[in-house]
């Protein structure tokens, strides 16, 4: 099966700058990622995916990068602003497979410092 | 915009009741689910169910039950709660469409056993 981590439980910066979160997942035939920000007592937000066919993809103020020789993907996020405070974690799996595939890190807490 | 309705945000119950958690889709989505998600372990996956009547054990289905008698609806059921059972449960769904992956999240009810 797959098996996903995020590389740090908390990472802390400065508003505006840029954040950069990681994580690593260890199934070479996984093929679909996705990113979600969860709010303190809220459920996760869908930010952004990426499948394998790609090695960025751009959102509004995000990025995803994903490298498929070291299977690491990190989500990136511009100008980092109060309201990106939050839990991100990332999800991987092989899409020919269902939904229940979907394989979770455990999440990297944003800290915006003002 | 898709809606996944969670109908209680915090529950506390007592050790040894029946618990019912339940969760509503608004987008006709086919496929729904269950997770708990617990500090440092990320989300687990509890129960699925691909269609109406149907479900799957997911990762941890052990002490838990789920009913699907309607499309939208999908049930967790604790039948005896224990103070182990205590966490955060999420809820979510995905269509059949070529972007089936994406899981929609409801709001999160956070049950505490005592």
């Amino acid at each position: 099966g797959e098996s996903v981590g995020l590389h740090l439980p908390t990472l802390s910066v400065q508003e505006g700058d840029n954040s950069i979160i990681n994580c690593a997942y260890s199934n070479s035939a996984s093929d679909y990622f996705i990113w979600y920000k969860q709010e303190s007592g809220k459920g996760p937000q869908f930010i952004i995916d990426i499948r394998s066919n790609m090695d960025k993809r751009q959102g509004q103020r995000v990025t995803v990068l994903l490298n498929k020789t070291v299977k690491h993907l990190s989500l990136q996020i511009a100008a980092t602003q109060p309201g990106d405070s939050a839990v991100y974690f990332c999800g991987g799996m092989y899409s020919g497979g269902g939904a229940d595939g979907l394989t979770f890190g455990k999440g990297t807490h944003l800290i915006i410092q003002p | 915009d898709v809606k996944v309705t969670q109908s209680s945000r915090y529950l506390v119950k007592r050790t040894g009741e029946k618990v019912f958690l339940e969760c509503v889709q608004d987008m006709d989505h086919e496929n729904m689910f269950w997770y708990r998600q617990d500090p440092g372990l990320g989300l687990r996956l509890i129960y699925f169910s691909y269609d109406v009547k149907m479900k799957e054990k997911g990762d941890i289905p052990e002490g838990y039950s789920v009913s699907r008698e309607k499309k939208e609806r999908f049930s967790l059921i604790l039948e005896s709660a224990s103070t182990n059972q205590t966490s955060m449960y999420l809820c979510a769904s995905t269509g059949t469409s070529a972007t089936n992956e994406k899981l929609f999240f409801g709001s999160g009810t956070q049950l505490s056993v005592l």
